[in-house]
């Protein structure tokens, strides 16, 4: 267990519609990172909160957003929903100090059918 | 553009024989290197990293890491494989501001009892 939550587990809707992915990072880590798997994009960076502040954007749609709230916990939108977005969402945190290096510690993931 | 490149999709190895998983990096400067696993159904979880120094790296479950400069690659290795080492394994490295993982494609391993 590496003590970074996800909830749901499961994830079934239909296009068009908007979803709201919750992570909850290992006590005491500031940073929250959310990836995306899927069979032909592969692993993806989308978007990196530190301590409440975005800090950097990566392969992430307009569609989605992002937010991490003063407890920590960070929640990923994902709205207008489209067959492609049908994915394996995962949450991933780190250590607070400012140190190259530091790994990521994963949560179990959120997937994520759009039917 | 900075990348890692896993060329195996699959690996078959006997239980009780060596394994190996390659990986090999295009990335400037010093590079912080990384393996994960993913086991069916799971989240990624962190075997090893090398930074710097020890070019043999030591982790989890008896999985070991050799750093190679000259041929820039980073194989997994482990010297006697187990069933329950089946899964699929990443190689990564830390890039950008936000410091966040870029993964390679991924290798599946498959031990055969």
């Amino acid at each position: 267990d590496s003590g970074v939550t996800q909830t749901p587990k499961h994830l079934i809707t239909a296009t068009g519609q908007r979803v709201t992915l919750r992570c909850s990072p290992r006590s005491g880590d500031l940073s929250v990172y959310w990836y995306q798997q899927s069979l032909d994009q592969g692993l993806q960076f989308l978007i990196h909160y530190y301590n409440g502040e975005e800090r950097a954007k990566g392969n992430i749609l307009e569609r989605f957003s992002a937010q991490q709230f003063p407890d920590l916990h960070s929640e990923l939108n994902l709205s207008s929903l489209e067959l492609g977005d049908s994915a394996l969402y995962f949450c991933a945190s780190s250590a607070p100090l400012a140190g190259a290096g530091n790994e990521q510690f994963f949560g179990p993931g959120t997937r994520l059918t759009v039917l | 553009a900075q990348s890692v490149a896993q060329p195996e999709d699959q690996v078959n190895v006997a239980e009780g024989n060596p394994l190996t998983v390659k990986c090999t990096y295009s990335v400037s400067g010093n590079p912080y290197l990384f393996w994960y696993v993913q086991y069916p159904n799971r989240g990624l979880q962190f075997l090893l990293k090398y930074i710097t120094g020890d070019n043999l790296v030591k982790g989890s479950y008896g999985f070991e890491a050799e750093f190679n400069k000259s041929q820039t690659s980073f194989h997994l290795k482990k010297p006697s494989a187990l069933v329950s080492d089946s899964a699929l394994y990443f190689c990564a490295f830390l890039t950008g501001s936000a410091r966040q993982l870029t993964f390679g494609s991924g290798t599946q391993l498959t031990v055969l009892p």
